[in-house]
């Protein structure tokens, strides 16, 4: 199965754009990209995911790189409600869900 | 509202008890996973049912067992409880399995809060 790399922690400034990157080297060419987040004291949420054109919605846009190799979360203009752990997930040949650490965003005032 | 209801939202028992936490996946979905998290921990996955059957299943402990019924709704069945077993219990649903159909989102309830004394 393939595996994702995230960094542990990244800050952005509230309002500026944040850009969360995902390496996944090892990807297959028919395993969709999808990004949850955990905001602190809730379950983890949905936010995005990405076959290989980029996408968007009204939460993020999801840009995936042409060798599909990495891709990277983009929130347009954070705010403090943002602040979460995201995670960056491949599917698992098992029907398994698995969540790595994912990346802890701080969002400064 | 993701549509993922869990109850009890809270739960308080002493060590070696039994308890069932219960999840209403969302209407029409077919999958239902449960997860384990402790304080500052990740997310566990403990096991997938699928339309009424089990279908993976993670580092689940053997005091743990789960089912899902004919209405979708399932049941995690904690026994023999110890302190170690405190955390957040999350489920969640999806219309179709994560890797058959990776094109699917997964919704994830509040969370049941266990908390063994």
């Amino acid at each position: 199965d393939a595996k994702t790399t995230q960094p542990n922690s990244m800050e952005s400034n509230e309002e500026e754009p944040v850009h969360l990157p995902c390496n996944h080297s090892t990807i297959s060419g028919t395993d969709y990209i999808h990004w949850y987040r955990q905001l602190p004291s809730q379950g983890p949420e949905y936010v995005i995911h990405g076959l290989t054109s980029n996408v968007n919605n009204r939460m993020a846009s999801l840009a995936i790189a042409e060798d599909r190799k990495s891709s990277t979360l983009i929130l347009h203009r954070a705010t403090l409600r943002d602040a979460a752990v995201y995670y960056c997930i491949l599917p698992n040949r098992d029907d398994k869900i698995i969540f790595g650490k994912g990346t802890r965003l701080h969002i400064l005032p | 509202d993701s549509g993922v209801t869990q109850t009890p939202k809270h739960l308080i028992t002493a060590t070696g008890q039994r308890v069932t936490l219960r999840c209403s996946p969302r209407s029409g979905d077919l999958s239902v996973y449960w997860y384990q998290q402790s304080l500052d921990q990740g997310l566990q996955f403990l096991i997938q049912y699928y339309n009424g059957e089990e279908r993976a299943k993670g580092n689940i402990l053997e005091r743990f067992s789960a089912q899902q019924f004919p209405d979708l709704h399932s049941e995690l069945n904690l026994s023999s409880l110890e302190l170690g077993d405190s955390a957040l219990y999350f489920c969640a649903s999806s219309v179709a399995t994560f890797w058959d159909h990776g094109n699917t989102e997964a919704f994830f309830g509040q969370g049941t809060r266990l908390t063994v004394v």
